[in-house]
Parts: structure tokens; C-alpha cells; sequence
């Protein structure tokens, strides 16, 4: 079955503890991108790849990292977390970048004390 | 940079209703547009999309939308609603066929009464 997948789903950690949530696809997708929701603000990009060992800044990448190593995994990573980056996030993945349907990952809850 | 607007934040209907969420972008050249649905609990899904062609576009669920170019607009509608179409739905913009990929609206909370 094609997916994109993320884990953990649900994680709780302490400010200043790294983390990282990974995400993983099965369609051979060149692009794989992560967003934030948060409520009343919709989906921001942080960071996105266009390919293997390419990523870029999206709107808030402040405070994250990433990389693509591998075609089919783009781990989203912070360093310290701090309470402001408790959200939901969604890693997401399509054929190539620019406007190909996007598919999306089930989201990770973390929440940031 | 491209932007979009989601007028409604929040729509409340009952069921059979007709739908329209109103969606604008904010670019002058060639767009991409999409419409996303997120169910309560779950992932965002494709609705539709527009590339190019008939401005009027049929999704999945009966929905559909309609590009007007003139106005910087991808409205969606439903003509009946229910009450499985509960959730939030997202606009989107690729602008130009940047490779940056998709810009998203912040979304409107669709809740439909029984």
C-alpha cells in the first residue's frame, strides 16, 4: 500500500531534549516535505527536499532540521525543543516538487513542557 | 510570494444544505490549485485539483469547484451536504510550477448538524 508514515505519533518531551520524528515513504517520491498545524494558523512548511541530500527552507524553519539521505526518509529534527513548537506535525511526499498532489503522513502530536 | 485566503474560518450548515468555501490566491501568473480535506482525527486528503482546462473541476464526494481567473478565485461547493463531510478543508496554491511546492489557505471548520 502506498504511504507516507510517521513516528511517534504522539510524543511529550521536555524543553531542551532532542527529538526526532521520522517519516518514511513507499512511493519512490522525489519530494518530501514537513509541515506544522497549529489552529487558526493552517499548514506552514518548515523545511521541504526536492531530492536526495537537497532541502530548503520553507516559511518557519527556525529551530528545526532535517535531512535526506535516503530517497524514502526525510526525519524532521529539533535540537531543543521549546513549548512554542508544541503542534501537530505532517511530513508529507510527491513525485517531484512543484504541483503534484501531495501525499500526507498521519501527523505527529508533540507537545513541548 | 504567493498567499491564500480562506474567508470562512468557520461554517456551520445543516444537512442538505448547499456548500461554497470561498478561496482566493494571490498571484498574478500561472497557478496549481488544490483543495485538501482533513477528517476529524485523520491526515489531509486530495479533494480536487486544477491544472489547466475546464475552470470547472469534479472531485471526489461530489464536491467540485470552479477557477475564475478574473477574480484569483477556487471556490468549493457541494450542492447537499452531509454530515461524513464534517471536517477542514484547505486551499492551495503551487504558483507557476514552483518547485517549492504548495502554499496552503488556514483552513475552514466545516460542521455539519444532523
Amino acid at each position: 500500500e502506498a504511504q507516507v508514515t510517521q513516528n511517534p505519533r504522539y510524543l511529550i518531551t521536555v524543553t531542551g531534549k532532542k527529538l526526532t520524528v521520522t517519516c518514511s515513504q513507499n512511493m519512490n517520491h522525489e519530494y518530501m516535505s514537513w509541515y506544522r498545524q497549529d489552529p487558526g494558523l493552517g499548514l506552514r512548511q518548515i523545511y521541504y527536499s526536492m531530492n536526495v541530500e537537497v532541502t530548503d527552507k520553507g516559511d518557519v524553519p527556525e529551530g528545526y532540521k532535517v535531512s535526506r539521505k535516503e530517497k524514502r526518509n526525510f526525519p524532521l529534527i529539533l535540537e531543543s525543543p521549546s513549548p512554542n513548537q508544541t503542534s501537530l506535525y505532517f511530513c508529507a511526499s510527491s513525485l517531484k516538487g512543484g504541483p503534484y498532489e501531495q501525499y500526507f503522513g498521519p501527523g505527529t502530536r508533540l507537545t513541548v513542557t | 510570494a504567493q498567499s491564500v485566503s480562506q474567508h470562512n474560518h468557520h461554517v456551520i450548515l445543516s444537512e442538505a444544505a448547499s456548500l461554497e468555501l470561498g478561496c482566493n490566491y494571490s498571484y498574478g501568473g500561472t497557478v496549481n490549485l488544490f483543495w485538501y480535506v482533513q477528517y476529524p482525527g485523520q491526515h489531509l486528503q486530495l479533494l480536487l485539483k486544477y491544472f489547466s482546462g475546464d475552470p470547472l473541476v469534479k472531485g471526489i464526494k461530489g464536491f467540485e469547484a470552479e477557477f475564475i481567473k478574473s477574480k484569483f478565485s477556487f471556490n468549493l461547493r457541494k450542492p447537499s451536504v452531509q454530515w461524513s463531510d464534517t471536517a477542514e478543508y484547505f486551499c492551495a496554491v503551487n504558483a507557476g510550477g514552483g518547485a517549492d511546492g504548495l502554499t496552503f489557505g488556514k483552513g475552514t471548520h466545516l460542521i455539519i448538524q444532523p
